[in-house]
């Protein structure tokens, strides 16, 4: 059984252009979480999703940022106009679903930098 | 500011000795906590977890203790090796928001 995927794995972007980060959840998983962390510190959540419907996206900057998580396909979290600031490793996580306290499998991380 | 927090950012043990790794929290309607190993370039992997109706739960190898009334949590590691050199983090839910609220994390290096 494949664990949670991520790419690209690294991704190099110039600032102002756009970051697009993949995540396919486990099989069988229908909740999807992105976290972001910067080095030498832990995971800051930034939006949870199901199935086409944003549950919770407390986490995500007001501009530029947005999540997806179409009925057939990865979630895509995009990031428009790319700033240094942005650079970052990203992380996927995955649960089977809500309700309960489901443990939230993670993908290895999307590491951008922004030029 | 973050809830959970760590008393130590590394811990160095010997080799087959055992870790402590410490968490303390300052949310008192968190109620599910976990540990997470991360290795360098890797995302976080699963440990144990624990939830607020319970003091001690045991993996292999691992221990997690949950002190509800100094708001801590420890996890244990038995007979360290060196595949257990990573960074830990502790992260807790509120009240199933499934919004996980990680520590900064405690590297932890294993001498030979």
């Amino acid at each position: 059984n494949a664990g949670v995927m991520q790419n690209p794995r690294h991704l190099v972007r110039r600032r102002g252009q756009e970051a697009r980060l993949r995540c396919s959840p486990m099989k069988g998983h229908s909740h999807v979480y992105w976290y972001r962390q910067l080095p030498e510190e832990g995971l800051k959540f930034m939006v949870y999703l199901q199935k086409e419907n944003i549950i919770d996206e407390s986490g995500m900057p007001k501009e530029r940022f947005s999540a997806e998580f179409p009925k057939e396909g990865p979630s895509i979290l995009r990031i428009q106009q790319v700033v240094r600031g942005d650079s970052a490793a990203y992380f996927c996580a995955s649960s089977p679903r809500q309700g309960g306290r489901e443990t939230q499998y993670f993908g290895p991380g999307t590491r951008l930098l922004v030029l | 500011g973050e809830s959970v927090g760590l008393h130590l950012p590394t811990l160095s043990v010997q080799e087959g000795d055992n870790s402590i790794i410490n968490c303390a929290y300052s949310n008192s309607a968190s109620d599910y906590f976990i540990w997470y190993k991360q290795e360098s370039g890797k995302g976080p992997q699963f440990i144990i977890d624990i939830r607020s109706n319970m003091d001690k739960r045991q993996g292999q190898r691992v221990t997690v203790l949950l002190n509800k009334t100094v708001k801590h949590l420890s996890l244990q590691i038995a007979a360290t090796q060196p595949g257990d050199s990573a960074v830990y983090f502790c992260a807790e839910d509120i009240q199933g928001a499934q919004k996980l609220v990680f520590g900064q994390g405690t590297r932890l290096t294993i001498n030979p």
